[in-house]
């Protein structure tokens, strides 16, 4: 049971390079959500999707792509990467249904722009 | 705006003795909230969680106490384990946003 798997675990970019953090999740979840985590700032919501080809805005967007185009897959693009966006990106999943909102998290993505 | 805050960003415990995590809020309209636990490495996984409807939730030597008139959470471990170290971050949830607070490291002594 692999849950929800990120890759690559680290990745190290030059500015305005781009590259796709890849996340995939086998417990037919609809809910699916990329998160980056900074010291002090806890864990924010960068986009979210609700389902197959339904996508949405979460608390920092900005820099940041994400497509839907199958239930087990929901990647992250960075077309221009900047040193902000240095960080820890978690990658989530839960079902729709469940209104606590309990997310299965992935073991995280550490990105380095230089 | 940090609509979840923790303020403590640390705190430690000996193994045996209560830890008491505390949450601050400020959405009236959050309706979930979570507690979650961070091992170093690893991705957070969920602990407990309580409704807005309710004061407390236990879960075995986890509670979760809720005052909504203070916008106030607070996850007591009884008693502590040195496994208990880790990162806890608190959230609060409604309708498709949840938002974390910036997490507190508890650290159990033996």
């Amino acid at each position: 049971n692999a849950g929800v798997t990120q890759t690559p675990k680290f990745q190290v970019l030059k500015t305005g390079q781009s590259m796709t953090l890849q996340c995939a999740q086998d417990m037919n979840h609809e809910y699916m959500s990329w998160y980056r985590q900074d010291p002090g700032m806890g864990l924010r919501l960068i986009h979210y999707s609700v389902g197959a080809g339904i996508t949405d805005q979460g608390e920092v967007p900005n820099g940041y792509n994400v497509s839907r185009s199958t239930t087990e897959d929901f990647p992250l693009r960075l077309l221009s990467a900047a040193p902000s966006q240095t960080s820890v990106y978690f990658c989530a999943s839960s079902y729709v249904a469940d209104y606590t909102g309990e997310l299965f998290f992935g073991e995280g993505s550490r990105l380095t722009v230089l | 705006d940090q609509q979840v805050k923790q303020n403590s960003p640390s705190l430690s415990v000996q193994e045996g003795r209560i830890s008491i995590l505390n949450c601050d809020y400020t959405n009236s309209m959050f309706d979930y909230f979570l507690w979650y636990k961070k091992y170093p490495a690893e991705g957070p996984t969920f602990l407990i969680s309580i409704s807005s409807i309710k004061d407390k939730n236990e879960d075995g030597r986890f509670t979760v106490f809720l005052n909504k008139s203070a916008k106030h959470l607070s996850l007591h471990i009884v008693p502590s384990q040195p496994g208990d170290s880790a990162v806890y971050f608190c959230a609060a949830n409604w309708g498709d946003d949840m938002r974390f607070g910036a997490g507190t490291r508890l650290t159990v002594k033996p």
